[in-house]
């Protein structure tokens, strides 16, 4: 098994240019996650996805959409790039076995850089 | 945000020694866990421990959880070399969270060999 995989692993972006991360798992989990890290500041949630079609807003959305049109892929997409958004960006997955919560996997991350 | 905060921000040891690391949240949670993230690269799942569960051991690492205190604490015993790396604490907090993790600042570890 793969795990989680992103797409691509590097990429600099002018600022107002567009792009999308892409995120697969084939761990066929239903839940998939999108954060950023930032340097002193830990990981921030961006979107998070609890199944196939459906999406919600985590802690720091602004400026960024997702999509999940099949169940073991999750987009993030930057519509007018900012140099505030020079971060790491990481997806997660995780399996829905406990009410509780479960743990997270995590890709190798997307370094972008917006200049 | 109910982002916590771990403690302390960077640790240098020797290797064979203990490294202890503390982690404080701010609401009720459903479980805490631990995460290892090597320089450049993803975070590993190292441990989750429950709300209702006060020590959890997985191989040389043990984990408290208070949660009259809100905290937590990983102690990685007998440290490696190999063990460098920054270390995360993340609360899942209580109710529907659709298992959303709330992650600390982070500890960074040095072990010297």
């Amino acid at each position: 098994n793969a795990g989680v995989t992103q797409t691509p692993k590097f990429r600099v972006l002018k600022t107002g240019q567009s792009m999308t991360l892409l995120c697969a798992q084939d761990m066929n989990h239903e839940y998939m996650y999108w954060y950023r890290q930032d340097p002193g500041m830990g990981l921030r949630l961006i979107h998070y996805s609890v199944g196939e079609g459906t999406t919600a807003k985590g802690e720091v959305p602004d400026g960024y959409n997702v999509s999940r049109l099949k169940k073991q892929n999750f987009l993030l997409g930057l519509e007018s790039a900012a140099p505030s958004q020079t971060s790491v960006y990481f997806c997660a997955s995780s399996p829905h076995r406990s009410i509780t919560g479960d743990e997270q996997y995590f890709g190798p991350g997307t370094r972008l850089t917006v200049t | 945000s109910q982002q916590g905060e771990e403690d302390p921000q960077a640790l240098s040891i020797q290797e064979g020694e203990n490294a202890t690391m503390n982690c404080s949240y701010k609401t009720s949670i459903n479980n805490l866990q631990w995460y290892r993230q090597n320089s450049g690269r993803g975070l590993v799942h190292l441990i989750l421990i429950r709300s209702n569960e006060r020590e959890k051991h997985s191989g040389r690492l043990r984990v408290t959880l208070d949660t009259s205190k809100k905290s937590s604490s990983l102690l990685i015993t007998a440290s490696r070399a190999a063990d460098t790396a920054s270390y995360f604490c993340a609360d899942n907090a209580g109710g529907t969270s659709y298992g959303k993790l709330t992650f600390g600042q982070g500890t960074i570890l040095t072990v010297h060999p």
